[in-house]
């Protein structure tokens, strides 16, 4: 089964820096997306960013950018210019591509998650 | 569209009891997940439906719980007797057969606490 891997349980970074989050995955395929979600407090997960790994152009949305290494299978998490709303903990996932295929595996395997603090 | 919707989001029932719990996904959204959270770890998947189908089931779904999405729309997970090995976040997520490397949607959790 594959694997995700957060070495860094809690993080912490002031207001308007940047953090990164780290994130390693072990896996026989060679196709399948990865992702970083987030949790607020007492709130619902949301995608914050996808990687799909045919593709070698690392992913950026606004102030979130990955470095994706396939072959290092590591995919990290830059958050630029943090806000005190990017306090949550920080998940990262893995998909087998296989799922938009047709098959059946329909799961995200997750890591244990990162807790980030904003300081003000 | 409201998003992905959970009840209860808060149930405490003492060891032994039943609990259900019902996951409204996001309208059109033909595949529904559950998945679980214990405290200091990530989501783990219990099971998925396409449609009315349940085409993939986790081990750590044991025989005590069932799921069920009779009519492709809202899904319920049932856990009967319930053991305090029980007690963690229910997620449930939803997604389009469309979306773009199938990104799931999820709801805010039903928080279960077996005393």
């Amino acid at each position: 089964a594959q694997t995700v891997t957060q070495s860094q349980p809690e993080m912490s970074v002031q207001e308007a820096e940047t953090v990164t989050l780290s994130c390693t995955y072990d896996t026989s395929e060679s196709d399948y997306y990865l992702f970083w979600y987030k949790q607020p407090p007492s709130r619902q997960m949301i995608l914050v960013i996808r990687q799909e790994a045919y593709k070698q152009q690392n992913a950026t949305e606004n102030r979130f950018s990955v470095n994706f290494q396939k072959a290092a299978k590591s995919f990290s998490l830059k958050i630029s210019d943090s806000q005190l709303g990017d306090a949550a903990m920080y998940f990262c996932a893995y998909r087998s591509a296989g799922f938009l295929r047709g098959s059946t595996l329909g799961r995200l395997y997750f890591g244990r998650g990162t807790q980030l603090t904003v300081w003000p | 569209d409201t998003g992905v919707s959970q009840n209860p989001r808060h149930k405490i029932t003492k060891r032994g009891q039943n609990v259900t719990f019902r996951c409204d996904p996001i309208s059109e959204h033909n595949r529904l997940y559950w998945y679980r959270q214990t405290l200091g770890q990530g989501p783990e998947f219990l099971t998925y439906f396409q449609n009315e189908a349940q085409l993939e089931k986790s081990r750590l779904l044991s025989d005590r719980f069932s799921a069920e999405r009779p009519k492709g729309s809202f899904s319920t997970l049932e856990i009967q007797r319930t053991e305090q090995g029980d007690s963690a976040m229910y997620l449930c997520a939803s997604s389009h057969r469309t979306s773009s490397a199938g990104e799931l949607f999820f709801g805010e959790g039903s928080r279960l606490t077996v005393l």
